[in-house]
């Protein structure tokens, strides 16, 4: 069954220091998505893209954080300048279409980042 | 946007079932409800999602109640492996690029 994976599975980088979390979507989908769960609490979107564009980002997706899709497969997030609190598992989603009848989203494993 | 309540935990026997109860009385008439888990130590996973009619799949069954306030995910036959964090979300079409989870509930099974 087609999955989404998600490279490298732990990131321990220092603070300050720039981060790119990797992520090859399903070959067929069009919809690429991340988020971020830190330890103990709630999964929070971050960002969707379709396109080559953002298509919605959340109030945590400021000026450190980009994405792009370099190639036909790859997906990243780079976050320029990591902080303490960006220490969460950063889970990479992608889905076939996006009209909500038909929108189910296929999640990776997870990098766990974690910034000392 | 409109939110739902979901109690905290819930424990079941193995092979038995679970209902999983989900309030969402500000539901919009066009809001889809979608159910996703979340294993441990892994990333959310679809389970099943409606708009108003009742729903089946190999995975569980959603009943959604008639005034749609509310809305059960069924599983019928628990195993060890659906220990997880259940989420109900509702979905905004056309476009809701997100999902909004919540904390969910949390599904012990006893062996």
């Amino acid at each position: 069954e087609p999955e989404v994976t998600q490279t490298p599975s732990h990131q321990v980088t220092q603070m300050g220091q720039e981060v790119i979390l990797r992520c090859v979507p399903i070959s067929n989908h069009l919809y690429f998505y991340w988020y971020r769960q830190i330890l103990g609490q709630k999964v929070e979107f971050l960002v969707s893209f379709y396109n080559n564009e953002i298509s919605e980002k959340s109030e945590i997706f400021d000026d450190q954080f980009s994405v792009e899709r370099p190639d036909g497969s790859n997906f990243t997030l780079k976050i320029r300048s990591t902080k303490l609190e960006d220490s969460a598992m950063y889970f990479c989603a992608s889905s076939e279409v996006l009209q909500i009848a038909k929108n189910i989203q296929y999640f990776g494993a997870g990098t766990r980042l974690s910034v000392l | 946007d409109a939110k739902t309540t979901q109690p905290n935990s819930m424990e079941s026997n193995e092979e038995e079932p679970v209902h999983l109860p989900c309030n969402h009385s500000t539901i919009s008439g066009t809001d889809y409800i979608h159910w996703y888990r979340q294993l441990p130590s892994q990333g959310p996973e679809y389970v099943i999602h409606g708009l108003t009619s009742n729903v089946n799949n190999r995975m569980a069954s959603l009943e959604i109640a008639e005034d749609r306030k509310s809305s059960t995910l069924i599983l019928h036959r628990a195993t060890l492996r659906d220990a997880a964090v259940y989420y109900c979300i509702l979905r905004d079409p056309p476009n809701d690029y997100k999902l909004s989870f919540g904390a969910g509930t949390t599904v012990t099974v006893r062996a």
